[in-house]
């Protein structure tokens, strides 16, 4: 089993421009989420979905979008990028409920 | 006051030293807690979840102090592939309720 995988490692942006963040777990978890993380800051949820078909905003989600596309994938939109956003972004899912959480290996953005 | 907080650390501790790390919350409705390590550049990866009744897995044990609202992390004869951070998660209720510590950096050093 691969876990739960993201793509790109890394990226690099100008300001404005949009892109997709893409997640998929193989472990048949219901639940999947999107965190950011910032030095000195804790790990933040930007969005999650509690099972496929439904997304809910989570702390910080003004200036993303997401898709849970099926029940293993669930991608995260920049549709315009600020520097605001230059960020590691974590992908993870759970089997159900807010139990613990299996994190991808991140993508490191930066936003110039 | 913030709803989880950790001391930033480092903790620059021997080899085979024990070491003990505290988070503490606000929100005394808090139902779950856990601790998670992160290594440097890595993803959280889950390290034990935090029962009332305290738990114990090998070289670490965590405990729950509901009443003074903290969790506490040990562990017992350090090794240098315990240097990581160690990340507090406490869950007051629902999916956005779940809230990271900012992690305790810990350093073993030979």
């Amino acid at each position: 089993n691969a876990g739960v995988t993201q793509t790109p490692k890394f990226q690099v942006l100008k300001t404005g421009q949009s892109m997709t963040l893409q997640c998929a777990q193989d472990m048949n978890h219901n639940s999947m989420y999107w965190y950011r993380q910032d030095p000195g800051m804790g790990l933040r949820l930007i969005y999650y979905s509690a099972s496929e078909g439904t997304t809910d905003k989570g702390e910080v989600p003004n200036g993303y979008n997401v898709s849970r596309l099926n029940k293993r994938e669930f991608s995260l939109r920049l549709e315009s990028a600020a520097p605001s956003q230059t960020s590691v972004y974590f992908c993870a899912s759970s089997e159900q409920g807010v139990s613990e959480q299996y994190f991808g290996p991140g993508t490191r953005l930066t936003v110039t | 006051r913030k709803e989880v907080e950790q001391d930033p650390g480092p903790f620059n501790v021997p080899e085979g030293a024990t070491v003990a790390f505290n988070c503490t919350y606000s929100n005394s409705a808090s139902q779950s807690f856990f601790w998670y390590r992160q290594d440097c550049r890595k993803e959280p990866k889950l390290l034990m979840s935090v029962y009332s009744s305290g738990n114990e897995d090998g070289r670490f044990t965590a405990q729950l102090n509901r009443a003074s609202q903290y969790i506490s992390l040990l562990i017992r004869d350090s090794k240098l592939s315990d240097s990581a951070t160690y990340l507090c998660v406490v869950n007051s209720g629902g999916y956005q309720k779940v809230t990271f510590g900012i992690g305790t950096k810990l350093q073993v050093i030979p």
